[in-house]
């Protein structure tokens, strides 16, 4: 009964190889988003995506694709990873995508190490 | 540009003594500012929304405030398993409904 998943959790990859990183929500929610936080805590969102349309895209290297095969997935596919990209990813989601009402649902996070 | 602040950094506090957690805004319009708790190894997880200057809100041991340039987030008589990481939000009226998280505050509460 888990409401917003991912895998995998933990992703060990050498430089330059291709990932991808699933998420699914169970909650019916329209909007679902990808954040990074690094090492620091910072969290900074990515992308976001409303009834499988992207509406955000906030100044990510094009080596980083979202795919939404439906409203209830956000998959994210990294190409020719990077020592920088080494972080922990965090798929949301959120009832609409609009309004400051519209709370934020988290998932439980991928870490990604990129070696 | 959204800007937020959270101090301080890390607090650590002995089981039973009360503080309070800071986060400070600059932004254009305030639509929301949401606090979250995340654990270790998960993902941040909702606890408050404020929206207006003036606004209380309480959940527990927690009772976060609201300013028209800051909110506190303060802890009463905390547990050790109030030891969380706590994380600061605001949307502003800028156009789209991105968030902007603050650093967040490590608390450790020792018993």
């Amino acid at each position: 009964d888990t409401a917003v998943s991912q895998t995998p959790k933990y992703l060990v990859t050498q430089m330059g190889n291709d990932k991808s990183i699933k998420c699914e929500q169970n909650l019916g929610h329209d909007t679902m988003y990808w954040y990074k936080q690094d090492s620091k805590k910072f969290l900074k969102i990515m992308f976001s995506y409303n009834n499988k349309e992207l509406i955000i895209n906030e100044t990510v290297p094009n080596r980083f694709s979202p795919k939404s095969p439906d409203k209830a997935h956000l998959n994210l596919h990294i190409n020719s990873l990077e020592l920088g990209d080494s972080a922990v990813y965090f798929c949301a989601s959120s009832p609409t995508g609009q309004g400051a009402t519209d709370t934020q649902y988290f998932g439980p996070g991928t870490r990604l190490t990129v070696l | 540009e959204d800007q937020v602040t959270q101090s301080p950094e890390a607090l650590r506090l002995q089981e039973g003594e009360s503080s309070s957690l800071n986060c400070s805004y600059t932004v254009s319009g305030l639509r929301g500012l949401f606090w979250y708790r995340q654990d270790p190894g998960k993902g941040p997880e909702f606890l408050f929304t404020l929206y207006s200057a003036g606004e209380e809100k309480e959940k527990e041991r927690l009772k976060a405030t609201l300013t028209k340039k800051e909110s506190f987030l303060h802890i009463t008589a905390p547990k050790p398993e109030d030891s969380a990481t706590y994380l600061c939000a605001v949307h502003s009226s800028g156009g789209s409904y991105i968030p902007t998280f603050g650093r967040g505050t490590s608390l450790i509460v020792h018993p």
